[in-house]
Parts: structure tokens; sequence; C-alpha cells
């Protein structure tokens, strides 16, 4: 159990286009769920808490309008990146909390690998 | 903010050797978590830790959560090539609102001679 998928696994696309990564989580239901961006042989840098049902709660510095966030079920979080440029590029993950009692494990997605040319 | 404090950054051992990792804080968490990531995947969970003092094994691997709730090590025993990657601790203040989110280690790369 506590499976999450990630989708596209890895996008190539132009300067100024938009794009959308699809985070599910296959076997549990979460509430909620965290966007990360990891730059290589770095650790992973939290972007946005994504709360089924209403709207996230973004880390200082990252923009919202940049990096939108749609939590529309206990099962799928997407991030669009809007007007996208060479320095977005990057691996995007995404983790999905499952909440049992007396626990609350994050599971990671495999990633998303973002190339804006 | 807060930060943890991950070490060593790196290692190289033979296979077969044990091998340890740990994490320090100056602010106490309630949750620890470790991770291990392999190159171009997202992190991967080994051991969750939810009490002080709590010693937690999967395998090879045991990790402990710290009595001041400030700190935990994570070792692996019997070191194999498959063990290579990025070994992330990973700490959560608390279980709602802005205390939810985890805080990341920078990680230790280990590396396996055969």
């Amino acid at each position: 159990g506590a499976v999450v998928s990630q989708h596209p696994s890895w996008v190539i696309c132009k300067s100024g286009t938009s794009v959308k990564i699809e985070c599910r989580s296959l076997d549990f239901q979460a509430t909620t769920m965290f966007w990360y961006r990891q730059f290589p042989k770095q650790s992973l840098m939290l972007m946005a808490t994504s709360n089924e049902g209403s709207k996230a709660t973004y880390e200082q510095g990252v923009e919202k309008d940049k990096f939108l966030i749609n939590h529309a079920s206990l099962t799928l979080s997407t991030l669009t990146v809007t007007s996208a440029h060479p320095e977005d590029s990057s691996f995007y993950i995404c983790s999905a909390r499952r909440d049992r009692e007396g626990s609350y494990e994050q599971y990671f997605g495999p990633g998303t690998r973002l190339t804006v040319t | 903010g807060q930060q943890l404090n991950q070490s060593p950054q790196s290692m190289f051992i033979q296979e077969g050797e044990d091998v340890s990792m740990n994490c320090t804080s100056s602010s106490i968490f309630n949750t620890w978590l470790w991770y291990k990531q392999d190159p171009g995947e997202g992190p991967v969970l080994l051991i969750a830790l939810y009490k002080a003092g709590e010693l937690t094994s999967n395998g090879r691997l045991t990790a402990q959560f710290g009595i001041t709730r400030k700190d935990s090590f994570l070792n692996i025993s019997a070191s194999i090539p498959s063990d290579v990657g990025i070994y992330f601790c990973a700490g959560q203040l608390g279980f709602s609102g802005g205390y939810n989110k985890l805080i990341f280690g920078a990680g230790t790369r280990l590396a396996v001679h055969p």
C-alpha cells in the first residue's frame, strides 16, 4: 500500500507555455499533498502544501500565480507551471500524507523532470 | 527557520560494512522519517519514528528517535551494492496546520564498493 504516482514522468516544453503535472495517491486518500522541487545534488525544497477542498499554502518565495495548485479530490492534486521559463527546469516531486491513527507518513511520487527550452 | 543537520554528507564503504548516519536539530520534532532516493526517482520511505526513544528496524536498517526529540540516527548493517543512493532524514513538528510539513536534511550520499 501507500503508492503515489505522478504524470508525466518527464516533459519538455517551450518557453512561455504551461505544463500540468498530476499527483495521485493510488491506494489511500490524502487530504494533504505536498509539492517539492529538487535541484541536482540538493535536498528537497517544499513549494506548497495542497489541501483538498481549499486553497494551497505556498512557502515563502514561491509565486502562487506561477505555480497553480488544485487539489480537487482526495486522490488527486495538480501543479501547473504557467508561462514556463528555462529557470523553471527542475525535478518536481509530490508527496501524499497518509493519515492513520498515531501516524502521518508522507509517501512520495516518482517525480517529474521538467525541461523548458 | 528550522534546520536539520545531517551527517556525514557522503560515505564510501566496502560491501559488508555497517553504515551510520544521523540528523540533529535545535527544534523538537514529533516525527522523524528516513527516506532513500535513487537517481531520477522520488524518495522512498524507509522508517518512520513517532516516540522519543523509539528504536525501529526494517530488515538491515535500524533507526532511533532520540530521547531529546532533537535527533535521530539510521544504521545499515552488512551493506550491499543496492544500498547505494542518497539517504534523507526528515522531521515533522506536528500534525496540523503549518506543522505538518516535513523539514529535510541535506542528505547522505552512500557509495558501496563491491
